[in-house]
């Protein structure tokens, strides 16, 4: 079975600061992970993935994530936050080794709230 | 939201009518993937496609049906029999499936809402 959590229903960090939003996965075999961003009333938009390689994975917008497998995580990250990434934000996984199909099983979400 | 189109993007539904959510990609995409969005609970898949002419259930496909007759196009038909179909629905679409690594792109969402 695959699963992803996100711990924090909100996350709110002040303009200029860093932030983090945490992301949490369980999988049979080696992940494939993501995460994406969605707006008020909008579809999901791609940042960024990780399939294999560096643990670093730079994506749109400034953000970044880092795969860290004994931690089994997967946190985004941006060394400094903006108003304009005020948004909802989902971490996805897809185990390569699952027979259901290549669907993404999606976190319930956390909600980035970014202050000037 | 990418090459992806789904319409209407506001649907009032009485109880005891079937209604179709159309989702269309230009894309070239072959698979598609219909889930459905409720408040605090993340993103839920309902049907998916990975083939024209074949189409397997998700973790929520009671009261759902679609159909894929067409690369570009995949409906989906929420009937009566779907007890709580408030909600919004989002489409999305991939690159062949044995390339897993590939991200979906999602269509702007249809929010429907039953009376």
């Amino acid at each position: 079975a695959q699963s992803v959590a996100q711990p924090e229903d909100q996350v709110n960090v002040a303009e200029g600061n860093p932030l983090t939003v945490k992301c949490t996965y369980s999988v049979s075999g080696n992940p494939y992970l993501f995460w994406y961003v969605q707006y008020p009333n909008r579809g999901l938009q791609f940042l960024l993935k990780y399939i294999t390689g560096d643990n670093l994975v730079k994506g749109s917008y400034g953000f970044e994530a880092e795969f860290n497998k004994s931690q089994t995580s997967f946190h985004l990250k941006k060394p400094s936050a903006l108003v304009s990434d005020s948004a909802l934000y989902f971490c996805a996984v897809r185990d390569p080794n699952s027979n259901s199909g290549y669907a993404l099983n999606f976190g319930k979400g956390t909600s980035l709230l970014v202050t000037p | 939201d990418g090459g992806i189109t789904q319409s209407p993007k506001y649907l009032f539904r009485k109880e005891g009518q079937n209604v179709t959510l159309s989702c269309e990609q230009n894309l070239n995409h072959d698979a598609m993937y219909w889930y459905r969005q409720d408040p605090g609970q993340g993103l839920r898949l309902i049907y998916y496609s990975q083939i024209v002419n074949d189409f397997q259930k998700g973790d929520i496909a009671e009261g759902y049906s679609v159909s894929r007759e067409k690369k570009e196009s995949f409906p989906l038909t929420v009937t009566s029999a779907q007890k709580n179909p408030t909600a919004f629905y989002l489409c999305a679409s991939s690159t062949p499936p044995r390339e897993v690594g590939n991200e979906q792109f999602f269509g702007p969402g249809t929010r429907l809402t039953v009376l």
